[in-house]
């Protein structure tokens, strides 16, 4: 069964120290990998895809095929890090499928 | 350019009313979805469209309508309001089923 897994719902760092936070996915297929964010009360925004292989505010995604893991990851978090993020997984025709989402926070 | 945008922003029904919500964009894509948002629960996806008269059920449809009789526009019914349904729901778009998908700023649904 295809399925993105988010194994944290809550993440609490502190300002400057490093963040990871962790997705793993199921798929037989080739995967498309997004990170999307959703700070407080706004729309979810793309933050990255495994394709585009560029840094974003910081945060870098590799994708391990062996490990089925597509782990976010920061050297150092930021207060306006604070928000809610998701990964998905696209399987490459209409369907889209995310993870329940882990929620950042970024203490001073 | 606006991309996504839904209405209405915020909206109190009695269990047993209909309503409709819109999702409207701009960036002349095929794809459109329509999403609601529950704690813990992630993204699930109720219905989506592949392009301008097409419709489909994804993973929670049941008690929702949606139509797409233009391309830019897709719609989210509901014909009777249940409390399960108080939700915050978003709409979204792409290119194809493999891109980026853009989302609009979501509808606050609440159902007494």
């Amino acid at each position: 069964a295809q399925r993105v897994t988010q194994p944290e719902k809550l993440l609490s760092v502190f300002k400057g120290a490093p963040v990871e936070l962790k997705c793993n996915y199921s798929y037989s297929g080739s995967p498309e990998l997004f990170w999307y964010v959703q700070y407080s009360r706004q729309r979810l925004q793309l933050l990255l895809r495994h394709i585009s292989r560029e840094s974003i505010k910081g945060f870098t995604a590799d994708l391990n095929k062996g490990e089925t893991s597509f782990h976010l990851k920061k050297p150092f978090a930021q207060e306006e890090d604070s928000a809610m993020y998701y990964c998905a997984l696209s399987t490459g025709t209409y369907k889209y499928i995310f993870g329940t989402g882990t929620r950042l926070k970024v203490l001073a | 350019n606006a991309g996504v945008t839904q209405t209405p922003k915020f909206r109190v029904l009695k269990t047993g009313q209909s309503m409709t919500l819109l999702c409207a964009q701009d960036m002349n894509h095929e794809y459109m979805y329509w999403y609601r948002q529950d704690p813990g629960m992630g993204l699930r996806l109720i219905h989506y469209s592949v392009g301008e008269g097409t419709t489909a059920k994804g993973e929670v449809p049941d008690g929702y309508n949606v139509s797409r009789l233009k391309k830019q526009n897709f719609l989210l019914g509901l014909e009777s309001a249940a409390p399960s349904q108080t939700s915050v729901y978003f709409c979204a778009s792409s290119y194809t089923g493999k891109e980026t998908q853009y989302f609009g700023p979501g509808t606050r649904l609440l159902v007494l």
